[in-house]
């Protein structure tokens, strides 16, 4: 187990509706990723949060966003759902850039299955 | 063109078979790959990381080429349980770029 869970597993919404999707990070780590993977393909990269600042972001619109707690956990927030929304999303934890020395690698949750119907 | 641009799949190979994978990756500023491995409908999860100087792991070598920019991974004796896909990775400043994967399936 990576420490890394993402609430909930899975999720049905309608076209339009709001998602709020959730990560909790390992222990000890201050940066948390999010990725989208729609079936087929690799995870895309949507943004970064390292010390609760946006820290990087992919190509996503605007109705895209996140924060990250003091706690270091994570919530991604998708506005307008659309059809092609529907994919796994993927969170990773890990150490920051500055904060990292040997220690580079991610640790992924298991993520948040959305269908947009 | 993507960004990491992997072997298109599936890959259909028996026990025992050894299967080579090849990665090319655009930015010459990438500072850090890996290989991942996903099962389905899982979560990705780290294989190995990659290094000039090439890496063994058991069964699995990682060969990195900065100049041709330029990934593979080398499954040797492959077992049933190598079935996944196989996902190239490169760290632009801790964002990960993935490769859209190359499925092994591995048979009897």
């Amino acid at each position: 187990e990576t420490g890394v869970t993402q609430s909930p597993t899975h999720l049905i919404k309608t076209r339009g509706q709001q998602v709020t999707l959730r990560c909790s990070s390992q222990s000890g780590h201050n940066t948390v990723s999010w990725y989208q993977q729609a079936l087929g393909q690799g995870p895309q990269f949507i943004f970064q949060y390292y010390r609760e600042e946006e820290n990087g972001r992919g190509n996503f619109p605007p109705r895209f966003s996140g924060l990250q707690f003091p706690n270091y956990s994570s919530e991604l927030n998708v506005n307008a759902l659309e059809l092609d929304d529907s994919a796994l999303y993927l969170c990773a934890s890990s150490l920051g850039l500055r904060d990292r020395g040997q220690n580079t690698e991610a640790f992924f949750g298991q993520g948040t299955r959305l269908t947009v119907v | 063109r993507k960004e990491v641009e992997q072997d298109p799949g599936p890959f259909n190979v028996p026990e025992g078979a050894t299967v080579a994978f090849n990665c090319t990756y655009s930015n010459s500023a990438s500072q850090s790959f890996f290989w991942y491995r996903q099962d389905c409908r899982k979560e990705p999860k780290l294989l190995m990381s990659v290094y000039s100087s090439g890496n063994e792991d058991g069964r699995f070598t990682a060969q990195l080429n900065r100049a041709s920019q330029y990934i593979s991974l080398l499954i040797r004796d492959s077992k049933l349980s190598d079935s996944a896909t196989y996902l190239c990775v490169v760290d632009q400043g801790g964002k990960l770029i993935f490769g859209q994967g190359t499925e092994l399936s591995v048979k009897p």
